[in-house]
C-alpha cells in the first residue's frame, strides 16, 4: 500500500465551487505539506503544518486553504474555484530528523472550467 | 530568495550510455540540502538522490551520481548506464536549513532514453 495517498486523484470542476483535496499518509510523519505543480514552474509550496496546531502559509497560499485533522491527514481547499488554479496538486510528508526528506503522494489533478 | 535554475530542457540518451544533468542555485546560506527528484510519467515524484551542503563528499545512489560544487552553486546529476525506466522528468531542489522545510524546485528537465 502507498505510503501517502491523495483523493481524488483527477478532478473536473466549475469556476465557483468548493472544492476539497484530500491527503493520508501512513508514514507517522509529523510534518505534511501542499505542492502546485504548473508546467515548466517545478512544484511551489501551498501551506506546509509541522503538527496538528501548527499549520503556515508558503508561498502562494491565496486563494487556498488547509486543514490537519489528525497527524495522518492533511486536506486542501479550493473555497471558490477559478481556472487558474487548474494544475497538478501534491502532498508531501516528511519527519523531523535532519534532512527530513520530504515523500510525495501521486498528485491529484484539477481542472477548473 | 533562493532560486534554483535547470538550464536543459531536454535531454535525450541511448540505452546503456552516461548522461548529466545540470542545475544551479542561489543563495546566502552556507548550511542547506540539495534534492534530485524523478517524476515518470505516471507523475509521481520520487526522490532519486539527496546531499548535505556540509559533506564535501558527492552522494552517490546505485546509477546516480552527483557533482556538487559548492562554491560555484552547481549540483549536478549523472545518471550511468541509462536505462529505458530512467525516462522522465528530473527536478532539482533545494531547501535551507531551519527555515520553515520548504523546498524551492527547478523547472525541470525531461530526459528522453533511446533504445
Amino acid at each position: 500500500d502507498a505510503d501517502v495517498t491523495q483523493t481524488p486523484r483527477n478532478r473536473i470542476t466549475k469556476t465557483g465551487k468548493r472544492i476539497m483535496l484530500e491527503c493520508s499518509q501512513t508514514k507517522g510523519h509529523d510534518r505534511m505539506y501542499w505542492y502546485r505543480q504548473d508546467p515548466g514552474l517545478g512544484l511551489r509550496l501551498i501551506y506546509y503544518s509541522f503538527d496538528v496546531k501548527d499549520i503556515n502559509k508558503g508561498e502562494i497560499s491565496d486563494g487556498y486553504s488547509v486543514s490537519r485533522q489528525a497527524q495522518a491527514k492533511f486536506s486542501l481547499s479550493l473555497e471558490s474555484a477559478i481556472p487558474n488554479q487548474t494544475a497538478l496538486y501534491f502532498c508531501a510528508t516528511s519527519d523531523r530528523t535532519p534532512p527530513d526528506t520530504q515523500y510525495f503522494g501521486p498528485g491529484t489533478r484539477l481542472t477548473v472550467l | 530568495a533562493q532560486t534554483v535554475t535547470q538550464s536543459q530542457p531536454e535531454m535525450s540518451v541511448q540505452e546503456a550510455e552516461t548522461v548529466t544533468l545540470s542545475c544551479t542555485y542561489d543563495t546566502s546560506e552556507s548550511d542547506y540540502y540539495l534534492f534530485w527528484y524523478k517524476q515518470p510519467p505516471s507523475r509521481q515524484m520520487i526522490l532519486v538522490i539527496r546531499q548535505e551542503a556540509y559533506k564535501q563528499q558527492n552522494a552517490t545512489e546505485n546509477r546516480f551520481s552527483v557533482n556538487f560544487q559548492k562554491a560555484a552553486k552547481s549540483f549536478s546529476l549523472k545518471i550511468s548506464d541509462s536505462q529505458l525506466g530512467d525516462a522522465a522528468m528530473y527536478f532539482c531542489a533545494y531547501r535551507r536549513v531551519n527555515a520553515g522545510n520548504m523546498l524551492t524546485f527547478g523547472g525541470g528537465t525531461r530526459l528522453m532514453v533511446k533504445p
